[in-house]
């Protein structure tokens, strides 16, 4: 069975503060590695797609890596309308997501 | 170009009762997944329709189903509703068929079973 594993589960920073997010997986053939944001009450919002070992993607403040077992997503000086909930997703053979549990971060001014 | 619709947003309904949701993709998009989104269990997959032909099936209980129209535009159905199927009920569209294409997500139906 896929796993996805999100880690903290809640994240309390300053502004300024930067920091990372973590997301663990175990897929037997990885199609593709996804990182949303998602606001209370709303859909997921897409923020990046990761294909293969050792690329990186950035947008603004963050920036999303890949290894073969894990992906981070490194947070850069936030500011407080980074709060939200970040969901890592894995899709293997079958096109389905597989989604973790998500980070829930507060950045306070 | 327009994001992914749903309506209706909120919905109250009660026990043995039967809703109907629909989803309308970005245009151009021909896969239409749907998922739940609940406190406990997460975003959890239901199932995926491309060209009017459900392609994949998560574990869900055969109350819940759906259908894709001609153009595109899906409509999931769960009949005999259960206090457990209050949730978050998402949309998500891409383009193809493709493993390893983006899904860009609704704003979701909000569904509360009384």
């Amino acid at each position: 069975e896929d796993q996805v594993t999100q880690s903290p589960e809640a994240l309390r920073l300053q502004e300024g503060e930067s920091s990372s997010l973590n997301c663990s997986y175990t897929v037997s053939g990885l199609r593709g590695l996804f990182w949303y944001r998602q606001d209370p009450g709303k859909g997921p919002e897409f923020l990046f797609t990761l294909y293969s070992a050792g690329e990186e993607k950035e947008k603004e403040r963050l920036k999303a890596t890949l290894t073969k077992k894990e992906s981070f997503l490194h947070i850069t000086a936030p500011k407080p309308e980074d709060s939200a909930t970040y969901l890592c997703a894995v899709q293997e053979y079958g096109n389905k997501l597989v989604f973790g549990a998500g980070t829930i971060l507060r950045v306070k001014s | 170009k327009a994001g992914v619709t749903q309506t209706p947003r909120y919905l109250i309904k009660t026990r043995g009762q039967q809703v109907t949701l629909s989803c309308s993709p970005i245009s151009g998009h021909r896969s239409v997944s749907w998922y739940q989104q609940t406190p406990g269990q997460g975003l959890q997959f239901l199932f995926e329709y491309f060209s009017e032909t459900q392609r994949n099936k998560g574990n869900f209980p055969g109350r819940f189903s759906g259908r894709q129209f001609s153009n595109s535009r899906s409509e999931m159905n769960v009949s005999t509703l259960e206090l457990g199927d209050s949730a978050l009920y998402l949309c998500a569209s891409r383009q193809g068929g493709g493993t390893g294409e983006t899904q860009y997500f609704g704003p979701g139906t909000r569904l509360l079973v009384l």
